[in-house]
């Protein structure tokens, strides 16, 4: 089955610096990798996704690249702020037409602490 | 759009009981809905998906008997774990998602302390 590695697991920076979370995978017919952001005692929100037929996708100040042949992606979010200290989890799941049915399998998650 | 509610928030029961965890989908059909337990600070453990009108598929080492899901409708799925034991206290999430998509929205979550 598919396995997620995710790193670093703490990751503290200043207020206005980026930071950059990575993440890899294992089964090369995964194409859908979400990213959802979850605060302390709250649900998981989804912040952003990316799909295997592109390589970079931006929101605002957060962005998603994707290296489909080293099968790693990564979350970078700039200008960070203290509001977004939270633990964020990335995933990775195939769909039908890949033999799977988007069950995600999830990373073990990054703690994000923003300094003011 | 895509807002997922749960039911109840926090529950307390006594040791032998079984509890009864709803999740609906309020603005879309949810084709799948997921249930995941996480511990405290740890990740998301999926314990099974369920299909509206199917059995639910539970994963390795989740015993289907002790927590039964049910996925009547397109809207309403409902985890209920009998026989709890305070091994059970978690926190228990369901998510939820429309079919052919890849994006799921969680509900709030659910905390089970079992005494």
């Amino acid at each position: 089955g598919e396995n997620v590695e995710q790193h670093p697991s703490t990751l503290s920076v200043q207020e206005g610096d980026s930071a950059v979370i990575k993440c890899t995978y294992s089964d090369s017919a995964s194409n859908y990798f979400p990213w959802y952001k979850q605060e302390l005692g709250k649900r998981p929100q989804l912040i952003i996704d990316i799909r295997s037929n592109v390589g970079e996708k931006k929101d605002q100040r957060i962005a998603v690249t994707l290296n489909k042949t080293a099968k790693h992606f990564s979350l970078h979010i700039t200008e960070t702020q203290p509001e977004d200290s939270a633990v964020y989890f990335c995933a990775a799941s195939k769909d039908h037409a890949s033999g799977g049915s988007y069950i995600p399998t999830f990373g073990r998650g990054t703690s994000l602490i923003v300094h003011p | 759009g895509a807002v997922v509610s749960q039911h109840p928030s926090w529950v307390i029961c006594k040791s032998g009981t079984s509890v009864k965890i709803e999740c609906r989908s309020l603005d879309f059909q949810a084709t799948t809905m997921f249930w995941y337990r996480q511990f405290p600070k740890q990740s998301l453990m999926l314990m099974a998906t369920s299909n509206e009108g199917s059995k639910a598929t539970y994963e390795q080492g989740v015993e289907k008997d002790k927590f039964l899901i049910n996925h009547a409708s397109l809207t309403l799925s409902t985890l209920t774990v009998t026989s709890a034991h305070p091994e059970d206290s978690s926190f228990y999430i369901c998510s939820a998602r429309g079919l052919g998509r890849g994006e799921q929205y969680f509900g709030p979550g659910t905390r089970l302390t079992v005494t």
